[in-house]
């Protein structure tokens, strides 16, 4: 069983809409991450979190916005997205961000669709 | 030249067959390396770390060719359930640091 739990498991938005995606990891890791992936290609990386401080946000558009509230929580607030958008949002835990202890642990995902 | 390169496949292999994958890097700077595997519509589950001598778990054995950038993933006795696809990764140590991932190499192990 995964100890990184994600929800909603499914969720359809219109356009105009504003959503959160949740997740919460239960291993006392120090970072998460998240993660886009579209169908037939690798995750890729959103932002991560460490030590709950956002420490590297890749170019992605302010529609999507982080939030860690604490070490084991964390939430990805949804505006105004895309139909481009509809992916699997991943959620991501390792013990640190250090060579040595980076195995990243995924929780289920949720399954995004924009309509 | 991507950072992260695997065969595509598929792999179609009879149960109980030997099937090697292969995945190269061009980041020699490099130090992590993993194989996850994902099965259809889930998340990526960590199959292996991947250590300099070399590893094995059970059926599984990973290899690390750092002169030549390689990494490697051999799995013996296959079973219907292995059918997934096996994603190379590695960690990107310099700059923005993170998980780089491969494409995937899918497998099909038919009975």
């Amino acid at each position: 069983d995964t100890e990184v739990t994600q929800t909603p498991k499914h969720l359809v938005m219109g356009m105009t809409n504003k959503k959160s995606l949740k997740c919460e990891q239960h291993m006392g890791h120090r970072a998460m991450y998240w993660y886009k992936q579209k169908a037939k290609k690798p995750p890729e990386l959103m932002f991560v979190y460490s030590y709950e401080k956002l420490s590297i946000n890749e170019s992605v558009p302010s529609r999507f916005s982080p939030e860690c509230p604490n070490s084991s929580l964390l939430n990805l607030h949804l505006h105004a997205l895309q139909p481009e958008d509809s992916a699997l949002y991943l959620c991501a835990s390792s013990q640190g961000r250090q060579v040595g202890n980076y195995e990243q642990y995924f929780g289920p995902g949720t399954r995004l669709t924009v309509t | 030249r991507k950072e992260v390169e695997q065969d595509p496949g598929p792999f179609n292999v009879p149960e109980g067959a030997t099937v090697a994958f292969n995945c190269t890097y061009s980041n020699s700077a490099s130090q992590s390396f993993f194989w996850y595997r994902q099965d259809c519509r889930k998340e990526p589950k960590l199959l292996m770390s991947v250590y300099s001598s070399g590893n094995e778990d059970g059926r599984f054995t990973a290899q690390l060719n750092r002169a030549s950038q390689y990494i490697s993933l051999l799995i013996r006795d296959s079973k219907l359930s292995d059918s997934a696809t096996y994603l190379c990764v590695v960690f990107r140590p310099e700059g923005f640091q993170k998980l780089v991932f491969g494409t995937g190499t899918r497998l099909l192990v038919s009975p």
